[in-house]
């Protein structure tokens, strides 16, 4: 049971490059989440996928889009990056049958953009 | 809309005595949760402990427990025994309904032989 696992563990892109990061999950969650996390600041959600077959924005979506592709696997994807998304990224799930759940995070992805 | 401040940026302890890190957050809704994650080097986020907003008597979890003051909007965290590894990043976070999470700007700790 490997839990949330996420690739690659670190890229460096040139800016205007374009790149997906990719995360799976083997526990049965219904909701998955990416996050970015930057220096002297938490964690910001950017999308999430409450269900198979959703999507909706977070706090700072610009210059991303995501994809359910399944239950178990929620990308995230940089058309054009730019240095302001040199960041590292997490990807989280929750069961989704309460409420309110936890979440339970991957390892993250560090992104440097040149 | 929700936020999280820790005021406390960086804190040190000695091993084996006690520290509590301090947080507080602003919502407007009356069930909500609030978490504990602790980030040690290797950035995995770890979860330490839950509160629900319901709930009146404080989370433990071994050595770590919290100070829910519901009506102050403060969740402080308590660690006791401290030892080396403990030493993380920790960062206090609500989630309301719809389960996304606001996350404090996080208090690093470290912990000293």
């Amino acid at each position: 049971n490997a839990g949330v696992t996420q690739t690659p563990k670190f890229q460096v892109l040139k800016t205007g490059q374009s790149m997906t990061l990719q995360c799976a999950q083997d526990m049965n969650h219904n909701s998955m989440y990416w996050y970015r996390q930057d220096p002297g600041m938490g964690l910001r959600l950017i999308y999430y996928s409450a269900s198979e077959g959703t999507t909706d924005k977070g706090e700072v979506p610009n210059g991303y889009n995501v994809s359910r592709l399944n239950k178990r696997e929620f990308s995230l994807r940089l058309e054009s990056a730019a240095p302001s998304q040199t960041s590292v990224y997490f990807c989280a799930s929750s069961g989704g049958v309460s409420r309110i759940e936890t979440q339970y995070f991957g390892p993250g992805t560090r992104l440097l953009v040149l | 809309a929700q936020t999280v401040t820790q005021s406390q940026p960086e804190m040190s302890v000695q091993e084996a005595e006690t520290v509590t890190l301090s947080c507080t957050y602003d919502t407007s809704e009356s069930n909500y949760y609030l978490f504990w994650y602790k980030q040690p080097p290797s950035r995995q986020m770890i979860l330490v402990i839950r509160q629900e907003a319901y709930k009146q008597q404080n989370a433990t979890e071994n050595r770590f427990s919290v100070n829910f003051q519901k009506a102050a909007k403060s969740f402080s965290l308590k660690i006791s025994d401290s030892q080396l590894g403990d030493t993380a990043m920790y960062f206090c976070a609500c989630m309301e309904y719809g389960n996304k999470l606001v996350f404090g700007a996080g208090t690093i700790l470290r912990v000293k032989s």
